[in-house]
């Protein structure tokens, strides 16, 4: 079946520092792919949609300078925090849809950041 | 806006049902969908709805009300490793946006 990979699963970081997390959908093509944050015990909230060769479209509240997303290729969006601070830890999820409807949205396993 | 709004807990015994609901106000409707998902790992997909009625998928199924903005997941035969949360989503948008309730934390009692 179709799979969406994340790397890292887990990573942790120093306040003012860069982090950049990865999302391939590895047996599928993907024009659009989706950034979602979680923090404890709350649901998913969704940060962007990363669109393939053009600008991400991002939430309200969710700033664009600071979580930098590329989707270069059809198999591969990026997520860059941006000079890191401790209230960014979360846990970062991408997900993708095959296509057609019905289809259900394939998640990576999810990235654990912690910023000290 | 999208409000998509359901139980923060419930509690069940092992081997019962339970229903859990979910009510949404969304700006346009391409389908709604269920997920499980346990303490810090990614969602896993449980079921899809898109026309009114009930889809059947073994020990899970769900149930949708377009004209009410409801749906329901019905768990049977419980078991233990279903405590979980039950997250609820809409699916909106051209590029199917997906928006997520709550989610409701079931515990699974001896």
């Amino acid at each position: 079946g179709a799979v969406v990979s994340q790397h890292p699963s887990w990573v942790i970081c120093k306040s003012g520092t860069s982090v950049k997390i990865e999302c391939r959908s590895l047996d599928f093509q993907a024009t659009t792919m989706f950034w979602y944050r979680q923090f404890p015990k709350q649901s998913l909230m969704l940060m962007a949609t990363s669109n393939e060769g053009s600008k991400a479209t991002y939430e309200q509240g969710v700033e664009k300078d600071k979580f930098l997303i590329n989707h270069a290729s059809l198999t591969l969006s990026t997520l860059t925090v941006t000079s890191a601070h401790p209230e960014d830890s979360s846990f970062y999820i991408c997900s993708a849809w095959r296509t057609g409807m019905g289809s259900p949205l394939h998640f990576g396993n999810g990235t654990r950041l912690t910023v000290t | 806006g999208q409000n998509i709004d359901q139980p923060t807990e419930m509690t069940a015994t092992e081997g019962a049902i339970v229903q859990i609901n979910c009510t949404y106000q969304t700006s346009g409707f391409n389908g709604l969908f269920w997920y499980q998902q346990h303490a810090g790992e990614a969602p896993t997909f449980l079921s899809y709805n898109v026309l009114d009625g009930l889809e059947e998928k073994g020990r899970f199924s769900s149930f949708l009300s377009r004209s009410k903005g409801y749906s329901y997941l019905l768990l049977k035969e419980l078991q233990m490793k279903d405590s979980a949360s039950y997250l609820c989503a809409v699916a909106t948008g051209g590029g199917n946006k997906l928006t997520f309730g709550t989610g409701t934390q079931l515990k699974v009692e001896l």
